[in-house]
């Protein structure tokens, strides 16, 4: 089984500050994907980094896969109290399943 | 586009009893996944399931198992169920794979198994 790291694992801050979260493999995958979950709720795909390098923006959300395909960071700017949630990375695996990270819990206070 | 829908969404049962979990996949989406989301353990692979085919399982014993129909809805059965079986389980559905497999999986909200 690919183990994907993320960090932290927990992450309080006021509305309008930046953050980082990150997400961290010693295997190398063909793509990573990043999901948003909200209690009760299941992941919401927000994004699949596939080229080494690739940066990718999605409003105030920039997502960055590594070089070597074994890393990627989530950095979010002029966070939102509807930022909160669990992040999650996923790796494909062997056989197409996901693997996922333990996720970072991000609380975003007025 | 109805999403991918699973029952029930609340389920209590005791130890030694069986559970069936029911997942419907999106319109046109012929492969389902099963995830287990315990406290502390963060997601991880049950079972894939491809036009009616078991096609890879995870590190779970056998007792659960599952299967596709031919409309490619599924079933998850946990049999002697457990006190650490507690745990949301999500089914997902995608439209397939590339040959990088990274079609992007939809996931339903889960039915949330609390074992007393």
């Amino acid at each position: 089984t690919q183990l994907l790291e993320q960090s932290p694992q927990f992450l309080s801050i006021q509305e309008g500050e930046n953050l980082t979260v990150y997400c961290n493999s010693s295997s190398v995958f063909s793509s990573l994907q990043w999901y948003r979950q909200e209690p009760g709720e299941g992941p919401v795909l927000l994004v699949t980094v596939v080229t080494g390098g690739e940066v990718k923006k999605l409003k105030r959300l920039t997502f960055q896969f590594g070089d070597a395909r074994k890393d990627s960071s989530l950095h979010i700017t002029a966070a939102q109290t509807g930022d909160t949630g669990l992040y999650l990375c996923a790796g494909v695996g062997s056989g197409y399943a996901l693997n996922f990270g333990k996720g970072t819990s991000l609380l975003v206070t007025p | 586009e109805a999403g991918v829908t699973q029952s029930p969404t609340h389920l209590i049962k005791t130890r030694g009893q069986q559970v069936t979990l029911r997942c419907s996949p999106i319109s046109g989406h012929t492969s389902v996944y099963w995830y287990q989301q315990a406290l502390g353990l963060g997601l991880q692979f049950l079972l894939w399931y491809d036009e009616g085919e078991e096609r890879n399982r995870g590190n779970f014993p056998p007792r659960f198992s599952g299967r596709q129909f031919p409309n490619y809805s599924s079933e998850l059965n946990v049999n002697a169920l457990e006190l650490e079986d507690s745990a949301l389980y999500l089914c997902a559905s995608s439209s397939g794979f590339t040959t990088e497999g990274d079609q992007p999986q939809h996931f339903g909200d889960g039915t949330r198994l609390s074992i007393l």
